[in-house]
């Protein structure tokens, strides 16, 4: 069974760089086919995609976050990152990894959630 | 991009109703429509894809329809226990747009 972990600083400054990683365990990270993302929730709103990346390392971003925003994956860890420059209040959320397999030109919805990490930014 | 627009956003109804919620999408996107259940504080939960498929597991009183650009989500007989909030997806297009959301509580 397939699980993701989100790990990272609960409590980000504004202006600084709010970085995540998530650390996938009972499966490979360089299996093909698998996009493996990112999505946020803010405190009682609905469900924000952020991008994703494959493990070769094409990513696509969300236009609303492309400029602030880079995915790397670490393929030797089994892990892939989240950094999201210059954040605000705005920027507060549960951060949730997930993972999504596309193949033959179509994807199926997202399988696997890791359980979400609520980051605040506050000074 | 395409955008998903759920309604209504909020919605009260008794045990035993029957509810639907629809998600309109911008553009056609075929049946690659997904329905997520989320209760308090807890991960998103896969009901239905490709707009109709019932996740396993999932209670037969969930049913999905719908294809290009016009979906409903269906709950034949209210239950206590699907108190929560509902979004669609859509799944095969980048970037992979949720629908705003509907709460759904019990009267």
């Amino acid at each position: 069974q397939v699980q993701l972990q989100e790990s990272g600083p609960g409590l980000v400054k504004p202006s600084q760089t709010l970085s995540l990683t998530c650390t996938v365990s009972g499966g490979s990270i360089s299996s093909g086919g698998y996009y493996w993302t990112w999505i946020r929730q803010h405190p009682g709103k609905g469900l924000e995609w952020i991008g994703y990346i494959y493990y070769s390392g094409s990513t696509y971003y969300n236009p609303s976050l492309e400029s602030r925003l880079t995915i790397s994956v670490d393929t030797s860890k089994n892990q892939f990152s989240l950094k999201l420059s210059s954040v605000t209040a705005a920027d507060t959320a549960v951060y949730y990894c997930a993972r999504q397999y596309c193949g033959g030109g179509r994807c199926n919805p997202f399988d696997f959630w890791g359980q979400g990490t609520l980051v605040t930014v506050s000074s | 991009d395409i955008q998903m627009t759920q309604s209504p956003s909020s919605l009260s109804a008794s045990v035993g109703d029957r509810v639907n919620i629809t998600c309109r999408a911008s553009q056609g996107i075929s049946n690659y429509l997904a329905w997520y259940q989320q209760k308090p504080g807890k991960v998103p939960k896969l009901l239905i894809y490709g707009a109709s498929t019932l996740q396993s597991g999932v209670p037969s009183r969930f049913s999905g329809s719908g294809s290009g650009t016009d979906f409903t989500l269906t709950i034949s007989s209210l239950q206590p226990e699907d108190v929560g909030s509902y979004y669609c997806q859509s799944y095969n297009s980048a970037p992979r747009t949720f629908g705003q959301g509907t709460k759904l509580e019990i009267k």
